[in-house]
């Protein structure tokens, strides 16, 4: 069976610093790999996803995530966050198939001034 | 174009009480999702719809919830009776096809059962 760990609940950090919220992920076979973003009173948002490819992939606001099949992480980095970026951050894997999402418990990203 | 819209966005009902949500998909999107978001917690799928077909509802207690998607557009889901721990937030999300199309997520349902 898949799972996903996110092994941050809160990461705490000043604006302009930088981020890495980190993810690992079990799984016997092959799979794809997702982040969404949560904030305030808003649904999930897609932030980007790694199908097939480079394995390193981007955002449009500036985030990062990087495939690394041999430690099964796609760890989630930005060089220097917004007081805007604070949200929860959702890791998710999926089989593709019938598009089942499996999701972490999440990561609260709160970014002060 | 118009996200997936979800109503009621909060409920409050006492346990052993039933109660319905509804979900209207982005218009096209031939999938529908349903998931369970407790607190502290992930989502976690409780079934999909391909059209008004159900594909997968193997995490769904079906001795309690129901689903349905009839003319495969608009979809309910339905507890009775509610339990305490069915305090959550339910999300509707949806995709054009399976695969690997990105989901689109409504607001959430936060229900709470006292």
């Amino acid at each position: 069976a898949q799972s996903v760990t996110q092994l941050d609940s809160q990461v705490p950090v000043f604006e302009e610093a930088p981020v890495e919220l980190r993810c690992n992920y079990s799984s016997s076979v092959s799979v794809y790999l997702f982040w969404y973003v949560q904030y305030p009173n808003q649904g999930l948002q897609l932030l980007l996803k790694y199908l097939s490819g480079s394995t390193l992939v981007e955002s449009i606001n500036g985030f990062e995530a990087e495939f690394n099949k041999s430690q099964t992480s796609f760890h989630l980095r930005k060089p220097s966050v917004h007081i805007s970026d604070t949200a929860e951050y959702f890791c998710a894997v999926s089989l593709g198939g019938y598009n089942k999402l499996i999701f972490g418990a999440g990561t609260r990203l709160a970014v002060h001034p | 174009e118009a996200g997936v819209a979800q109503s009621p966005r909060y409920k409050i009902i006492e346990k052993r009480q039933s109660v319905a949500f509804w979900c209207n998909p982005i218009s096209g999107h031939a999938t529908l999702y349903w998931y369970q978001q407790i607190l502290g917690q992930g989502p976690k799928l409780l079934i999909q719809f391909q059209n008004n077909g159900v594909v997968d509802d193997s995490q769904l207690p079906k001795d309690r919830f129901s689903a349905e998607r009839l003319k495969g557009v608009d979809s309910t889901l339905k507890i009775q009776p509610a339990k305490l721990e069915d305090s959550a937030v339910y999300l509707c999300a949806s995709s054009l096809g399976q695969g690997t199309d990105t989901q689109y997520f409504g607001p959430g349902t936060r229900l709470t059962v006292l």
